[in-house]
């Protein structure tokens, strides 16, 4: 059973809009989320986090949301650039320390 | 720092025969993660170290598979023997102070097993 879902393979916007990128789980217990980005022939890196007790969290054109009754969170990236094309991951943490990814989605941003 | 290394960055090799994998974390970091990427699971945690313990190794597919973390610089990851199914890339992380710490990722190992 898969507990980190990515449901949309890829998503395509136009420069400048804002990119969304969506992950829901299914363990109530994890308590801290990652999104990472990933480059073709590279490992991921980190993008920004948010830990359970949180709703929302900041980070330049970056933010991601955290709904936990809905067990979803999303990332906005706002205004995209060509530059933010890549795959992007979404990971949850559970009390064990243990990383979960989610499949990944492909973002392009189109000039 | 030089970040995550890992080494080889591509490996071919022919079923059956055993492959290591090396990864060199950031220096001063407590926890070493390995990994493996492939198009069916996605990305999915083998095992991880903290001090070079290993705490969780319940993702590690099999017992063909084998990891050790002598000292704080250096760990493997060992396939033996090899199937063509362990084809993936397999990365090494690392981060400073606890497993929800952000965690840095080498460039990652291609196997190919033929």
């Amino acid at each position: 059973d898969q507990q980190v879902k990515q449901n949309s393979p890829s998503l395509s916007v136009q420069e400048g809009r804002i990119s969304i990128l969506n992950c829901d789980y299914t363990n109530s217990m994890f308590d801290y989320f990652l999104w990472y980005k990933k480059y073709p022939a590279e490992g991921p890196t980190f993008l920004i986090s948010i830990s359970s007790i949180k709703d929302k969290n900041e980070d330049g054109r970056f933010t991601v949301f955290l709904n936990k009754s809905a067990k979803h969170l999303s990332l906005h990236i706002v205004p995209s650039q060509p530059g933010d094309s890549a795959v992007y991951f979404c990971a949850a943490i559970g009390h064990a320390g243990k990383s979960t990814f989610g499949d990944g989605t492909t973002l392009t941003v189109k000039p | 720092d030089a970040g995550v290394i890992q080494s080889p960055r591509h490996e071919v090799t022919e079923m059956g025969q055993e492959v290591t994998l090396r990864c060199k974390p950031i220096s001063g970091h407590d926890y070493l993660f390995w990994y493996r990427q492939t198009m069916m699971r996605g990305l999915e945690l083998l095992i991880y170290f903290n001090n070079n313990v290993p705490i969780d190794d319940s993702g590690m597919p099999e017992d063909r598979f084998s990891a050790k973390m002598p000292n704080a610089s250096f760990s493997t990851l060992k396939i033996q023997p090899s199937e063509p199914r362990d084809s993936a890339v397999y990365f090494c992380a690392s981060s400073q102070l606890s497993s929800t710490d952000t965690q840095y990722f080498g460039p990652g190992t291609r196997l190919t097993v033929l």
